[in-house]
């Protein structure tokens, strides 16, 4: 069953460091998401991306983050200067179709741990 | 802000044992509930998509309501199996396709 993939599994980073983290979502969907979790709290959406810009954002995706598809597999989120608090699992999302009844698949995540 | 709700936080049972668990939604502006199933170190494993107010969809032994009048989901398990730990969460799709996620639940199954 094909499946989304994101790598490394784990990131440890310097504070004020830049950190990509990277997806390739399933071949033929084309709605892209970033959601995160802080350890203990609830799983966050973070962007969401189609045709290659952002569809939609959270409060949380702030001028620090940004996303893109360089190449028509991979689907990046960079953090330019990461924060203590950026400290996260990182997951990538993907969907076929927009439709309500559509499920994301989800990676198995990123852990995230700045120093 | 949109807040999604699930009890019990955490469950323990034994193998056999039928179980059930909550999630709760604000009920206006409905336009799916999600449920997935995730374990340590892996992907959240899509389990239903629920869009229609008394909607019941089954995959094996688990089994989901949906009461959108009301804004709750219910997901059950028929003869818990010590394969069936994990979280279990519930998210509830906004507007734009975004995912509101709950906490979860965490079963744990002892054999």
């Amino acid at each position: 069953e094909p499946e989304v993939t994101q790598t490394p599994s784990h990131q440890v980073t310097q504070m004020g460091q830049e950190v990509i983290l990277r997806c390739v979502p399933i071949s033929n969907h084309l709605y892209f998401y970033w959601y995160r979790q802080i350890l203990g709290q609830k799983v966050e959406f973070l962007v969401s991306f189609y045709n290659n810009e952002i569809s939609e954002k959270s409060e949380i995706f702030d001028d620090q983050f940004s996303v893109e598809r360089p190449d028509g597999s991979n689907f990046t989120l960079k953090i330019r200067s990461t924060k203590l608090e950026d400290s996260a699992m990182y997951f990538c999302a993907s969907s076929a179709e927009k439709v309500v009844n559509q499920p994301q698949h989800f990676g198995d995540g990123t852990r995230l741990s700045i120093l | 802000i949109l807040n999604v709700e699930q009890s019990p936080q955490s469950l323990h049972v034994q193998e056999g044992d039928s179980t059930n668990f909550t999630c709760s939604f604000p009920s206006s502006n409905f336009y799916a509930l999600h449920w997935y199933r995730w374990e340590t170190a892996k992907s959240p494993e899509a389990l239903f998509v629920m869009t229609l107010n008394g909607d019941e969809k089954k995959k094996g032994r688990i089994s989901a309501t949906l009461n959108t009048k009301e804004g709750y989901s219910y997901l059950y398990i028929k003869g818990s199996q010590p394969e069936d730990s994990a979280t279990y969460l519930c998210a509830l799709r906004g507007s734009q396709g975004n995912l509101i996620f709950g906490k979860g639940t965490k079963l744990s199954v002892k054999p």
